[in-house]
């Protein structure tokens, strides 16, 4: 029932462009995406409730697909402060709040 | 602005010992969310509590009980701790249960020796 992402990693130039994807084989009622720093709590970026909406704000948009039941975030022109471990919580159940987080996807940002 | 507050930041206890970890919730947060993270591992739900009832329970071992008290603060005992149980745990807050943004605390490290 965990929710699959990919990449596992990703490293990146400054200024460039990176896509993260969570698929889960079970229909989503939402999908939380986090940035956590090591040893940090998890970030909240955004949610995104079925109904296929995008949402975004700054250089960090995000996608839900109802139909194919993934979520995508797409970092534009990264920033060395994106550097972290990604991770979506996806709801399987709406009045819940409870996340079945994937196993996360490593972005590094290189100057 | 204010944000979840975990006490306390780091604990070390021996095998077979109890401990308590709290969490005081963002200001008219009604819902308090507990998630257990090892290392290189991403958060685990154990319970969550709205309006101080249980609302959901996860992988939480029996060893383990938490509450959630009339000022909506809330705390995870966990008894005859084991070495796996070293691990970050989390609390997070939302207004209201379900699709609501999750604001996490900065976590207590747990370290079972």
């Amino acid at each position: 029932q965990q929710p699959v992402q990919s990449p596992q990693a990703v490293i990146l130039r400054e200024g460039e462009d990176a896509v993260i994807n969570c698929s889960s084989s079970k229909a989503l009622y939402s999908v939380h995406w986090y940035r956590q720093k090591h040893g940090e709590a998890p970030v909240f970026l955004m949610i995104l409730l079925k109904g296929g909406e995008q949402k975004g704000h700054d250089k960090i948009s995000a996608s839900f697909n109802e139909k194919k039941q993934q979520s995508s975030l797409y970092l534009t022109a990264s920033q060395l402060s994106y550097s972290g471990t990604y991770f979506c919580g996806t709801e399987y159940s709406s009045n819940t709040g409870k996340l079945i987080f994937g196993q996360g996807t490593t972005l590094q940002v290189k100057p | 602005a204010a944000g979840v507050i975990q006490s306390p930041r780091h604990l070390i206890k021996e095998k077979r010992e109890t401990a308590t970890l709290k969490c005081y919730p963002i200001p008219r947060h009604d819902t308090v969310y507990w998630y257990q993270q090892g290392p290189g591992q991403d958060p685990q739900f154990l319970i969550s509590f709205y309006e101080k009832m249980q609302s959901d329970k996860g992988s939480i071992p029996d060893r383990f009980s938490a509450q959630q008290f009339s000022d909506y603060h809330s705390e995870l005992n966990m008894s005859s701790l084991e070495l796996g149980d070293s691990a970050l745990y989390f609390c997070a807050s939302s207004l209201g249960r379900g699709a609501y943004e999750q604001y996490f605390g900065p976590g207590t490290r747990l370290t079972v020796t």
